[in-house]
C-alpha cells in the first residue's frame, strides 16, 4: 500500500526554524514530483511548494519564497521542507502530497497525502 | 495565479437528496481540476480529477462536470457518511496549484 508519513512538526518562537520530513513507501518515489500543502486558518488550503522527481526543479509560493527549502534524498524515499524565519501566519498544518501522474507531468492533482505535521509559531 | 471561487460556502441537505457545488476558475483551466473531500482530522482525500475521472476507491455516487471555467461536483444520492468539506483544485497552470475555499456539507 501506497503511504507518505509527515513529521517534525513543533511549537517554535517567531524568527525560528524547522525541518520537516515525509517518509514514503509502496510506490517508486524516485518517479514522482511530490508537494507540501499546508492548511492555515487564515488561508485554507495552500500550496507550499513541489520539487521534480529528480530533484533539480523546486517551486515556491510568494509567499514563502526565500524563507523554505523543498529537498528530496530518493535512495532513502526521503522529501523535507526546511522552513527559516518563521511567522506566526505560518502556523498551521503541513502535508506532504503525491502528483497523481509520474514523470513530473505538468498537470497533476495530488493522490496521495500524508496525515499531516503541525506547527505553531508563537513567542 | 488562477483564482477558484466555490459555491455555496454551506450547503444542508438530507440522506438521499442530490448535492451540486460549484467552483468557478478566473481564467479557462481546460478540464484541469480536481475535487477533495475532507473531514476533520483527516488530509484531503482525492474524489474525481481531470474533472470527470473518478479517483480509485471513490464510489459512482460522485461524479463531476465542467470544463473551462466552470466546473460542478455532485453527489446524487447524500449518504451520512458524506458530510465533510469539499474542495476543488487547478492543475492547468503551476506553479502554483490553487485551491478554492471549500463547501461544508452537511447532512
Amino acid at each position: 500500500e501506497v503511504y507518505l508519513v509527515d513529521s517534525g512538526g513543533g511549537l517554535v518562537k517567531p524568527g525560528g526554524s524547522l525541518r520537516l520530513s515525509c517518509a514514503a513507501s509502496g510506490f517508486t518515489f524516485s518517479n514522482y514530483k511530490m508537494n507540501w500543502v499546508r492548511q492555515t486558518p487564515g488561508k485554507g488550503l495552500e500550496w507550499v511548494s513541489s520539487i521534480s522527481s529528480g530533484g533539480n526543479s523546486t517551486d515556491y509560493a510568494d509567499s514563502v519564497k526565500g524563507r523554505f527549502t523543498i529537498s528530496r534524498d530518493n535512495p532513502n524515499n526521503s522529501l523535507y521542507l526546511k522552513i527559516d524565519s518563521l511567522r506566526v501566519d505560518d502556523t498551521g498544518v503541513y502535508y506532504c502530497a503525491r502528483d497523481e501522474v509520474p514523470f513530473d507531468w505538468p498537470q497533476a492533482s495530488l493522490d496521495v497525502w500524508g496525515k499531516g505535521t503541525t506547527v505553531t509559531v508563537s513567542s | 495565479e488562477i483564482v477558484l471561487t466555490q459555491s455555496p460556502a454551506t450547503l444542508s441537505l438530507s440522506p438521499g437528496k442530490r448535492a451540486d457545488l460549484s467552483c468557478r476558475a478566473s481564467q479557462s483551466i481546460s478540464n484541469c481540476l480536481a475535487w477533495y473531500q475532507q473531514k476533520p482530522g483527516q488530509p484531503p482525500r482525492l474524489l474525481i480529477y481531470d474533472a470527470s475521472n473518478r479517483a480509485s476507491g471513490i464510489p459512482a455516487r460522485f461524479s463531476g462536470s465542467g470544463s473551462g471555467t466552470d466546473f460542478t461536483l455532485t453527489i446524487s444520492s447524500l449518504e451520512p457518511e458524506d458530510s465533510a468539506v469539499y474542495y476543488c483544485q487547478q492543475c492547468g497552470k503551476r506553479p502554483p496549484l490553487t485551491f478554492g475555499g471549500g463547501t461544508k456539507v452537511e447532512i
